[in-house]
């Protein structure tokens, strides 16, 4: 089955860029989502079909996707960015979710 | 407005039948295009889908739970049925419904219930 990896944490200073990279075979050729969840909350989404943001997301949050690699990318971080994200993709050969193992974002 | 509610037991004891409702609002699970999905995190653990309906009745199962999981949907009460059998300590977890856009071909999920934790414990 298709395994997505994600670093268990990352750290950053405020102000500073975070990524946060999601690993898989040929990801590039899939359409990756990521999920931002706080403590206590239930996910919200944050990026689709790779780059796009929901409404209501602000600019600071992007993504990209090429090869095996699939990045998160958080401008100015600030602490209300600190949560655990999760990359997730649509397995269309099995019509299966598959998630990551989750990142601690922690600015510091 | 999109909005998801789950509801079920909040203890059950092991080998029992778990059985979580999703009520929504605010979109048609009839609509070409939507989806379902139970997604469920055991505590301080990663999402791990379980299950998800598509518009069209068509149902998709995690191939590890799938002997376990039955998921339908009453579209008349905007509901969806989750059904877990044999329930087991190591299932305990946050249980979310979250619908599915489609995205040629492929959905993401737009909107999460708030979650219902379940505990699996004699």
């Amino acid at each position: 089955s298709y395994v997505l990896t994600q670093p268990p944490s990352v750290s950053v200073a405020p102000g500073k860029t975070a990524r946060i990279t999601c690993g898989g075979d040929n990801i590039g050729g899939k359409s990756v989502d990521w999920y931002q969840q706080k403590p206590g909350q239930a996910p919200v989404l944050v990026i689709y079909y790779d780059s796009d943001r929901p409404s209501g997301i602000p600019e600071r949050f992007s993504g990209s996707n090429s090869g095996n690699t699939a990045t998160l990318t958080i401008s100015r971080v600030e602490a209300g960015d600190e949560a655990d994200y999760y990359c997730q993709v649509w397995d269309s050969h099995s019509d299966h979710v598959i998630f990551g193992g989750g990142t601690k974002l922690t600015v510091l | 407005q999109v909005t998801l509610r789950e509801s079920g037991p909040a203890l059950v004891k092991p080998t029992q039948t778990l059985t979580l409702t999703c009520t929504f609002s605010g979109f048609s699970l009839t609509t070409s295009g939507m989806c379902l999905s139970w997604i469920r995190q055991p505590p301080g653990k990663a999402l791990e889908w379980l299950a998800h309906i598509l518009w069209d009745y068509d149902k998709y199962y995690n191939t590890s739970l799938r002997t376990r999981l039955t998921i339908s949907k009453d579209t008349s009460k905007n509901q969806v049925v989750l059904t877990m059998t044999d329930m087991d300590p190591v299932d305990t977890a946050t249980y979310y419904c979250a619908r599915g856009t489609d995205n040629g071909g492929t959905y993401y999920f737009d909107s999460w219930g708030q979650g219902t934790l379940v505990t699996v414990s004699s």
